[in-house]
């Protein structure tokens, strides 16, 4: 079975710019989360989202938003990008309580 | 709301001796827990996980932990250091009515030939 897979791998942008990043989820997988990763934050949750509908949110500010289609692929989107969001953006599918990760996308703002 | 402390930041080891990672949790409910490893420039990977039932919980590589109630505990160890377990390490939590994952900030393991 295909793990969770994310796209891009890496990612240049430069301030004030968007960003749009992809999650394929495991197969069978209905339920799919972001996570941000700084060395300074260590792992934030952003939000889920099951069934096309999201169920959780982190405190994070608008400019970051998510969706997910009726294949359970999810995408994230980061508007008007600031230097701080640079970071590993990591996806992860589940079925039950075990979360299952992807590589994860590496933005870089410059 | 959930949460973990994981104490020290970098643990060092040498090969073949004790690994030791000690992990705290707070929760208002009961907790499931996790402990995930993240090599350089990947995703992570789990290494085992506490839902019910037992509370010594064996993992992958030759990993456990022990679900520690009356402590708020979940450390993980493994009797013998392989040069290939230096990466970090990472406690999670999730409560039973809630499906977001509240992370530690992390150990990072060295290993010494």
């Amino acid at each position: 079975k295909a793990g969770v897979t994310q796209t891009p791998r890496y990612l240049i942008k430069t301030r004030g710019q968007q960003v749009t990043l992809s999650c394929s989820p495991i197969s069978g997988h209905r339920s799919v989360s972001w996570y941000q990763q700084t060395p300074g934050q260590g792992l934030q949750f952003l939000f889920e989202y099951f069934s096309e509908t999201q169920r959780n949110k982190g405190n994070f500010p608008g400019r970051f938003s998510g969706r997910q289609f009726s294949n359970s692929r999810s995408e994230m989107n980061v508007s008007t990008l600031e230097l701080g969001d640079s970071a590993l953006y990591l996806c992860a599918s589940s079925l039950a309580d075990e979360q299952f990760f992807g590589p994860g996308t590496r933005l870089t703002v410059l | 709301a959930q949460s973990v402390t994981q104490l020290g930041s970098h643990v060092s080891v040498s090969e073949g001796a004790l690994v030791l990672l000690r992990c705290n949790y707070s929760s208002s409910v009961p907790p499931y827990l996790f402990w995930y490893v993240q090599y350089p420039n990947q995703g992570l990977q789990l290494l085992l996980k506490y839902t019910t039932g037992a509370t010594l919980v064996k993992g992958i590589n030759g990993f456990e932990a022990e679900f520690k109630k009356s402590e708020t505990s979940f450390h993980l160890t493994k009797p013998s250091a392989h040069m290939s377990d230096a990466a970090e390490y990472f406690c999670a939590v999730i409560s039973s009515n809630d499906y977001k994952l509240s992370f530690g900030a992390g150990t990072t393991v060295t290993v010494r030939a």
